[in-house]
């Protein structure tokens, strides 16, 4: 079963500040990994989706990598403001579960707080 | 285009009592799951389907009835609530055509509350 991590669980921290998100993951076998971000009482929304042939995919200031071989994926958030608070979530999918490929595991997420 | 949509967006139940949980997408999406989230934990994956027709059990489908006559709408059937399926609910989408799975798409969730 793939068992997803986040660290840390909680950060906070004041307006302007680059910050960086951790995933890990135990199965290395990843068919894709994506990124999203949850408001509270909302629904989640899709960041970046990196394919398991790629190292990283970014989107205005945000970047993702993804290192398969050791498990893990970074998200970096450029210049952090107020409305990037929210709880962001990494969830791959398997490579080898045939129609299943498009399950996602999820972790408990990272729940980001930026202040003025 | 709408997205992913869920109806109703809050449901109070009885214990015992049994309900439909709608969701809809459409972008024409082959691939389409239910997930429930609770305190503390990820999201777990509750049923999908891979086309009209065609459906299969997730981690944690008991209590739980899917069916998908059409590509757009994929609708959760809970049979007999129990306090246990107290929960939030979200549906997602992707397209899947050639065996390549994309991006998900979540809808905004049900939260459901069993007396």
């Amino acid at each position: 079963k793939q068992e997803v991590t986040q660290i840390p669980a909680a950060l906070s921290v004041p307006e302007g500040e680059n910050l960086v998100l951790n995933c890990s993951f135990t199965d290395s076998a990843i068919y894709n990994l994506q990124w999203f971000r949850q408001d509270p009482g909302k629904g989640l929304t899709s960041l970046l989706l990196i394919q398991s042939s790629q190292r990283e995919q970014t989107s205005g200031r945000l970047n993702a990598s993804l290192d398969k071989s050791s498990g893990r994926s970074t998200l970096y958030i450029a210049a952090s403001q107020p409305g990037d608070s929210a709880t962001y979530l990494c969830a791959p999918s398997l490579t080898y579960r045939g129609s299943t490929l498009g399950r996602l595991y999820f972790g408990r997420g990272t729940q980001l707080t930026v202040w003025p | 285009n709408a997205g992913v949509t869920q109806t109703p967006k809050f449901q109070v139940l009885k214990t015992g009592q049994s309900m439909t949980l709608q969701c809809a997408q459409d972008m024409n999406h082959e691939y389409m799951s239910w997930y429930r989230q609770d305190p503390g934990m990820g999201l777990r994956l509750i049923h999908y389907s891979v086309g009209a027709g065609i459906t299969d059990q997730g981690e944690v489908p008991n209590g739980y009835n899917v069916s998908r006559s059409t590509t757009e709408d994929f609708p959760l059937r809970l049979l007999s609530a129990a306090p246990s399926q107290t929960s939030v609910y979200f549906c997602a989408s992707s397209y899947s055509g050639g065996g390549i799975y994309n991006e998900q798409f979540f809808g905004p969730g049900t939260r459901l509350t069993v007396l």
